[in-house]
Parts: C-alpha cells; structure tokens; sequence
C-alpha cells in the first residue's frame, strides 16, 4: 500500500523569509506523480504543484519549488520570499490510479 | 472557466437524519471524485465516477453512503442515516481524466460542504 508522510505538523515563517516543507512517500511503482495542494482556511484545496516521476527536473512555480529524489522517495516543497497569503495547511498527495494524500502541514506566516 | 461547484456550504443535521450534496465539475471533465476530510486530516477518497461509471468505492461505507452521477456530468452524495462520525468537509473534484489507469490530469476541488451532525 502507498503511503505519503508528512513530518512536520507545522512550520513558522517570516515573510521575505524561506520556508521548506518534507514530505515521502511509499511505492513500488515507478511511474506516478506528486502534487503539493495549499487548503486555506477556507477548505478549499488549491493546487500548488505537480511533478512527473519520470521527469527527473524539479518542478517550478513561481515562488514555489520542489526537491524530488525519487530514490529516496522524498518530495520537498520550498516556499520562496514567503508572504502572509500562504499561510495554509500544504498537503503533499501522491497519485497512481488513486490521489492519496498526507496528513499535511500547517504554515504560519509572521510579519 | 468555471470551478467545480458544489453545494450547499454548510450543513447542520441530528443523527439518524439524512443529507445530500450536490457537485457540478468543471465542464468536460469526465471524472468525478468525492473526498471526506475529517478535521485534521488529509482527504480520503470516497468515490470515484468514470463518466457514469463507478471506478472505485472500496472505501465508501456503503451501508449509509450512496452516489450517483447521472448522465455522468452532476453528482450526489447522500449519508442516510448520519452518525456523529460523519462530521467532516465533503469535498467534489473532477479531471479530464486517466491515461493508461493513472491519474495523470490534475485534480480541481469545489469549496467543500461542511458537515455537522449533532
């Protein structure tokens, strides 16, 4: 069964500053993606990023980017010049037939 | 382009009752996902329709749960009867679709229907 862990239930920023958010996973597959989702309080879940295993460039948007080491089945996302709009709750899903998600992690954003 | 719509927002029911959600994804969009996110929690896959097909229900408590997604565009959700334990964010996302089984087109979210069952 794939399973996806994120460590840490929160993380503090300030704003300007750089925040990097863990996250692995478990499969035995080969081919499947990644995605960082950011849940405001609102609930609803917007995606951040996507990133194709069989792409081995890290996947970029804007302010936000990602560390895939497949072999170590790991999936960082890093947040660049943080603002207080991204304070959220990040989950990290992992997708193969089936979108399985994290427990995620909640980012604070201090002025 | 419109979202995924879903509705109501909010809901307030006593155990035993009944309740159902709506959801309209995004046009085009031949797969439909219904989500159940407990507080605290990431989201849990409940259902998933391929057009008007089901594709996976393995975790859909079937003896209270039932959708359907009749001409595979709109779809409901309904709990009957509700338990306490029900109390979450039901959340409807849709995609293009799969290739070769795996969901390779990105999942977009409605803003969810809270639950509270008292």
């Amino acid at each position: 069964a794939q399973t996806v862990t994120q460590s840490q239930p929160e993380m503090s920023v300030q704003e300007a500053e750089t925040v990097t958010l863990s996250c692995t996973y478990d499969t035995s597959e080969s081919d499947y993606y990644l995605f960082w989702y950011k849940q405001p309080p609102s609930r609803q879940m917007i995606l951040v990023i996507r990133q194709e295993a069989y792409k081995q460039q890290n996947a970029t948007e804007n302010r936000f980017s990602v560390n895939f080491q497949k072999a170590a089945k790991s999936f960082s996302l890093k947040i660049s010049d943080s603002q207080l709009g991204d304070a959220a709750m990040y989950f990290c899903a992992y997708s193969w037939g089936k979108l399985q998600f994290g427990a995620g992690t909640q980012v604070v954003v201090t002025p | 382009e419109a979202g995924v719509a879903q509705s109501p927002r909010y809901k307030i029911i006593e155990k035993r009752q009944s309740v159902a959600f709506w959801c309209n994804p995004i046009s085009g969009h031949a797969t439909l996902y219904w989500y159940q996110q407990i507080l605290g929690q990431g989201p849990k896959l409940l259902i998933q329709f391929q057009n008007n097909g089901v594709v996976d229900d393995s975790q859909l408590p079937k003896d209270r749960f039932s959708a359907e997604r009749l001409k595979g565009v709109d779809s409901t959700l309904k709990i009957q009867p509700a338990k306490l334990e029900d109390s979450a964010v039901y959340l409807c996302a849709s995609s293009l679709g799969q290739i070769r089984g795996v969901v390779s087109e990105t999942q977009y979210f409605g803003p969810g229907t809270r639950l509270l069952v008292l």
